[in-house]
């Protein structure tokens, strides 16, 4: 099992562009998210899914779109980069109420 | 708004020493409480998890406590190493597992 994989590991933006930061799991896993880090903030909330099809926000959705078309994967989109939206993005994935798995994170630098 | 507050920002201890961070939260509707060890460059990784009907969890080393009516739970590291230098984030959710808040995150050295 590769567990939760996330591409790119660096990324670096400018002002305006949009880009999809890319998340997958192998696991059969019901539960995906994605959370942002910053420091001395812990990790946020951004959007969450339960299942396929399903999907909701979190603490911090705003400037930031999800699908879940398949069990597997849980696109996070970018719609207009903003220099405050420079951050280490975690994906994670649990079968529901159960232990959520991190991915290794992808740097994201809007300049 | 901080639903979880964790403390130290940051703690040194020597090798063999006994390390402890301390979290407090606010929804009496938290009934899980993990904590997440992470090294620098990879994702947080479970290390050891708590429910409200115990006070008090052990896992070799790593033991967390658990106070309900003070909306408090704290992990301890007994005889510290080196290797347990890493950021430290205690969470909590409704369920196990689903829609985690977040402590601000500890950054623990061990010195050797």
């Amino acid at each position: 099992n590769a567990g939760v994989t996330q591409t790119p590991k660096f990324q670096v933006l400018k002002t305006g562009q949009s880009m999809t930061l890319q998340c997958a799991q192998d696991m059969n896993h019901e539960y995906m998210s994605w959370y942002r880090q910053d420091p001395g903030m812990g990790l946020r909330l951004i959007h969450y899914s339960v299942g396929a099809g399903i999907t909701d926000q979190g603490e911090v959705p705003n400037g930031y779109n999800v699908s879940r078309s398949t069990t597997e994967d849980f696109p996070l989109r970018l719609l207009s980069a903003a220099p405050s939206q420079t951050s280490v993005y975690f994906c994670a994935s649990s079968r529901l109420a159960d232990t959520q798995y991190f991915g290794p994170g992808t740097r994201l630098t809007v300049l | 708004q901080q639903q979880v507050k964790q403390s130290p920002q940051s703690l040194i201890v020597q090798k063999g020493g006994i390390s402890i961070i301390n979290c407090a939260y606010e929804n009496t509707a938290f009934d899980y409480f993990p904590w997440y060890q992470q090294f620098p460059g990879k994702g947080p990784a479970l290390l050891i998890a708590i429910r409200p009907d115990v006070s008090e969890k052990k896992e070799g080393r790593f033991t967390i406590s658990f106070n309900k009516s003070a909306k408090q739970f704290s992990l301890h590291i007994m005889d510290s190493q080196p290797g347990d230098s890493a950021t430290y984030f205690c969470a909590a959710s409704k369920a196990s597992g689903s829609r985690l808040t977040f402590g601000e995150g500890t950054q623990l050295t061990v010195n050797p």
